[in-house]
C-alpha cells in the first residue's frame, strides 16, 4: 500500500537557519504530494502541494520539489522564524479502488525555532 | 470563504458513553473526509462522502463507528460505547474537484478524551 516516511524529529533550529525536512514515499501510480502544518491544538493547514513530477510547490518561503525518480518531496526554507515552530506532515493522495483520493500521512516532524 | 468547522472542539466522556461530532465543510465542497489522529502520529483515514453518499467506510475502526451526511452538507461521526483507546483528535476535511485534483482542507478537529 501507499506510505510516507519523514525524518524523525524533533528538529531544533536557531532563527534564520536553513531548514530541510526529508520526505520519501511509496505509491502505485503517480500521486499528488502535500505538506501540511499543524500548530499546537489546531487542525492541519495546507502549506504547499505538487501534482506531477518536477513540479515545485511553494508558499510562505517554504518550497518542495516532486522528484519521482527518488520518490521524494523534501521541504526546505532558507531562513526560519520562531513563528514556523509547528509539526509538519508530508502526505500523498492517490486514486484508490473506492475513488477516495484519501491522504496518507507521514508521522510528522516537530520543528522548534529558538530566537 | 469560511473554512471547515467542527463542533465540539473538545469532548470528555466516560467509557461506555456514546459521542457524536459534527463537521461543516466549505460550502461548495462536495467531498467530505474523516480522519483520526492519535498522539505523535499522522492522521489516518476513516471514511469519506461524495455529496450524501458514503463511498468508502471499510476503514472505519470498528462497527462502533458510524458516519452520516444526510443532505450532502454537514456530516456527523458517532462513536458508540466509547473505549479509552478511542481517545484521539478527530479531523474533518472537505474538497472539491479542481484542476483534476481533490485538495483537502481541514477543520480544527475535535479532541476526544475517554475516561
Amino acid at each position: 500500500g501507499d506510505s510516507v516516511t519523514q525524518m524523525e524529529g524533533p528538529v531544533t533550529l536557531s532563527e534564520e537557519a536553513f531548514l530541510t525536512i526529508n520526505c520519501t514515499y511509496t505509491a502505485t501510480g503517480y500521486p499528488s504530494l502535500f505538506w501540511y502544518v499543524q500548530y499546537p491544538g489546531e487542525g492541519l493547514q495546507l502549506l504547499l502541494k505538487a501534482t506531477k513530477a518536477d513540479d515545485k510547490g511553494s508558499n510562505k518561503g517554504f518550497e518542495a520539489t516532486y522528484r519521482n525518480k527518488t520518490t521524494s518531496f523534501h521541504l526546505e526554507k532558507g531562513s526560519v522564524q520562531v513563528s514556523d515552530s509547528a509539526v509538519y506532515f508530508c502526505a500523498l493522495s492517490a486514486f484508490s479502488g473506492a475513488g477516495s483520493y484519501q491522504l496518507t500521512f507521514g508521522k510528522g516532524t516537530k520543528l522548534s525555532v529558538i530566537p | 470563504d469560511t473554512g471547515v468547522s467542527q463542533d465540539p472542539r473538545h469532548k470528555i466522556t466516560k467509557r461506555g458513553q456514546n459521542v457524536t461530532f459534527r463537521c461543516d465543510p466549505i460550502s461548495e465542497h462536495n467531498r467530505l473526509y474523516w480522519y483520526r489522529q492519535t498522539l505523535g502520529q499522522g492522521p489516518e483515514f476513516l471514511t469519506y462522502f461524495q455529496n450524501e453518499a458514503q463511498l468508502e467506510k471499510s476503514r472505519l475502526l470498528s462497527d462502533r463507528f458510524s458516519a452520516e451526511r444526510p443532505k450532502g452538507s454537514f456530516s456527523t461521526l458517532e462513536i458508540q460505547r466509547t473505549e479509552q483507546g478511542d481517545s484521539a483528535m478527530y479531523l474533518c476535511a472537505s474538497s472539491l474537484l479542481r484542476e483534476g485534483q481533490y485538495t483537502q482542507y481541514f477543520g480544527p478537529g475535535t479532541r476526544l478524551t475517554v475516561l
